[in-house]
């Protein structure tokens, strides 16, 4: 069956390092979303991206749709303690019609 | 103005019981799903709506049925409540699978 992995599972950072996550698919993706969660609410989208190669910024994050349409990273910068919260990749397999697919998230803790 | 707006919050009930959340979008989207997180936060889609017409039904359990009265409204009801059922519930929209939004969600406790 189609896999989606996200890595790392955790990440324990001092705040004002970069962070770097990222997802691996068997399958070609036709669109990545990386999102964002707090505790207690639900997924805020930070980026999306939509053909392959491309690089997008949003303030200090930068996302990238991989070459191969296989994979996708997102990376932050300079890390603020309110970075804090649970990052997942997701997209749309090109057979998957509009059944959105999660990644198992990267739970970041930035450290003051 | 909430985009996505699902109630309640918060649900514990006893198990055996029947509930229903709700789920109302003020985007203007056609397509409308429930997603369940567990316990170790993974995100899996449970339905899908476009146009109040079902298109997405995962492998769930009779028990859940979804009921889609309009475009903007999408309602889960849960019969006969069992302990595994306790999860957050999260209901999200789109407009042809973009401007992908997600609700705040409804944290299930079945005690």
């Amino acid at each position: 069956g189609q896999q989606l992995n996200q890595s790392p599972q955790s990440m324990f950072i001092q705040e004002g390092e970069d962070v770097s996550m990222n997802c691996t698919s068997s399958s070609i993706f036709n669109t990545w979303l990386w999102y964002k969660q707090d505790p207690g609410e639900g997924p805020v989208l930070l980026i999306a991206l939509y053909k392959a190669g491309e690089l997008t910024s949003n303030g200090r994050l930068t996302a990238q749709f991989g070459i191969t349409r296989k994979d996708s990273f997102l990376n932050i910068s300079a890390s603020i303690p309110s970075d804090v919260g649970i990052y997942f990749c997701a997209g749309f397999w090109e057979t998957s019609g509009s059944r959105l697919t999660f990644g198992e998230g990267t739970q970041l803790t930035v450290n003051p | 103005d909430t985009a996505v707006s699902q109630t309640p919050k918060y649900l514990v009930t006893q198990m055996g019981n029947d509930k229903s959340i709700k789920c109302e979008q003020n985007l203007g989207h056609d397509t409308m799903y429930w997603y369940k997180q567990d316990s170790k936060k993974f995100l899996k889609i449970m339905f899908s709506y476009n146009n109040k017409e079902l298109i997405i039904n995962e492998t769930v359990p009779n028990r859940f049925s979804p009921k889609s009265p309009d475009k903007a409204h999408l309602n889960l009801h849960i019969n006969s409540l069992e302990l595994g059922d306790s999860a957050v519930y999260f209901c999200a929209s789109s407009l042809q699978g973009y401007g992908y939004t997600f609700g705040s969600g409804t944290r299930l406790t079945v005690v």
